[in-house]
């Protein structure tokens, strides 16, 4: 069964600096897709960025961009110029046959 | 832009009575899910349907039951309301099977006391 973690409950990180998120998952599947969502405390869930298994080369997204290791299964998201709109849960969430699997979170605070 | 819209935004519930989670969605959307979010922790997939009349289990489907009669509304229905299932429901649509990205509507905060 496919599996996602995320080992880091809880980070901060200054105003304008960066912060990298970890995201590991495990699959047997060669065909999948991989996404970090934002939930601020509104709740809502909100797609930060998106990447296809097959292709190599890293998404970005303005000031998001992920380090995809394929064969390290792993899904790290940078931000850069961290800004206090970026404070929220971040999701890493793995997709297959159309049925997501979420990892636990990772609560994100920009200091001022 | 509406998108996925959940009513009620909350609900208590005493044990063992039921309720309907609405969920409706206007972008046409063949592909629609229900989700759960306990405290601290991801949200995980209740039910979900493909298109009009099919819906399929997810990873907790027990004490929940679905229905698809139209492509715009996915209800939730909670027979016998436990503690157990206190939770955030997520309702989210996405156009195909693929790596298209979910829509999800804003949650509804279910009490069961």
């Amino acid at each position: 069964a496919q599996t996602v973690t995320q080992s880091q409950p809880e980070m901060s990180v200054q105003e304008a600096e960066t912060v990298t998120l970890s995201c590991t998952y495990d699959t047997s599947e060669s065909d999948y897709y991989l996404f970090w969502y934002k939930q601020p405390p509104s709740r809502q869930m909100i797609l930060v960025i998106r990447q296809e298994a097959y292709k190599q080369q890293n998404a970005t997204e303005n000031r998001f961009s992920v380090n995809f290791q394929k064969a390290a299964k792993s899904f790290s998201l940078k931000i850069s110029d961290s800004q206090l709109g970026d404070a929220a849960m971040y999701f890493c969430a793995y997709r297959s046959a159309g049925r997501y699997i979420f990892g636990t979170g990772t609560r994100l605070k920009v200091l001022a | 832009n509406a998108g996925v819209t959940q009513t009620p935004k909350f609900r208590i519930l005493k044990i063992g009575q039921s309720m309907t989670l609405q969920c409706t969605q206007d972008m046409n959307h063949n592909y629609m899910y229900w989700y759960r979010q306990d405290p601290g922790m991801g949200l995980k997939l209740i039910y979900y349907s493909v298109g009009a009349g099919i819906t399929d289990k997810g990873e907790v489907p027990n004490g929940y039951n679905v229905s698809r009669s139209t492509t715009e509304d996915f209800p939730l229905r909670l027979e016998l309301a436990a503690p157990s299932q206190t939770s955030v429901y997520f309702c989210a649509s996405s156009y195909s099977w693929g790596g298209d990205i979910q829509y999800f509507g804003a949650g509804t905060r279910l009490s069961v006391l």
